[in-house]
């Protein structure tokens, strides 16, 4: 278990369903990043944990979006009322508190019909 | 604001011969700089980073990358491709003044193809 996990890895829902998307970091991970990659694009940043403090959310594109990591390691992304522009992989990133590196997992592939 | 350009979007390369992957960037500031490759339907393995100090960054699999400050670049390179190194790579930036967002910022990908 060293590296990043996400789940589910894949996730169909119709619009205006809920989703929730789950991040286990890298155990002793301060830091905890979530992206979302458009297909064909590169990832973009949507928001950033301290431990359980939410430093940025700058990235969220929408009210829909809301994340969380309560204990300041698992964290979770939720995405209300889902629409098709939704439609991406987000990917969690970890990194810890002496270096500059993210450590990315799988990623989940959200496909919104 | 920080951003990358990848100008490339395919880089096709024989088996054996040298490769280059084009990333080019802007901060404010003095920049962290990263490649990640991407397989399909998997995240990002980091390959390489540009801290500080030596301008000739070596990372795994026998990518190397150099920083020129003068240039804004950051190339990847390596002396002699694999069939296996085919993949989407990406450049990414961190500006060092930025001491909150904490974010990377990604270029748009280059898909490298390695022909046999």
């Amino acid at each position: 278990g060293a590296g990043v996990s996400q789940s589910p890895r894949y996730k169909v829902a119709k619009r205006g369903q809920d989703v929730a998307l789950r991040c286990d970091p890298i155990s002793g991970h301060v830091s905890l990043f979530w992206y979302q990659q458009a297909l064909g694009q590169g990832p973009e940043f949507l928001t950033y944990f301290q431990n359980e403090a939410q430093l940025d959310k700058s990235g969220l594109p929408s009210d829909r979006f809301f994340a969380e990591r309560p204990e300041g390691s698992v964290s979770t992304l939720k995405i209300q009322r889902t629409q098709q522009e939704d439609s991406a992989v987000y990917l969690c990133a970890s990194r810890g508190g002496q270096e500059e590196t993210q450590y990315f997992g799988p990623g989940t592939r959200l496909l919104v019909l | 604001a920080q951003s990358v350009a990848q100008p490339e979007d395919q880089v096709n390369v024989a088996e054996g011969n040298p490769l280059t992957v084009k990333c080019t960037y802007s901060v404010s500031g003095n920049p962290y700089l990263f490649w990640y490759v991407q397989y399909p339907n998997r995240g990002l393995q980091f390959l390489l980073k540009y801290i500080t100090g030596d301008n000739l960054v070596k990372g795994s699999y026998g990518f190397e990358a150099e920083f020129n400050k003068s240039q804004t670049s950051f190339h990847l390179k390596k002396p002699s491709a694999l069939v296996s190194d085919s993949a989407l790579y990406f450049c990414a930036v961190r500006d060092r003044k930025d001491t909150g967002r904490r974010a990377l910022t990604f270029g748009s990908g280059t898909r490298l193809q390695v022909q046999p």
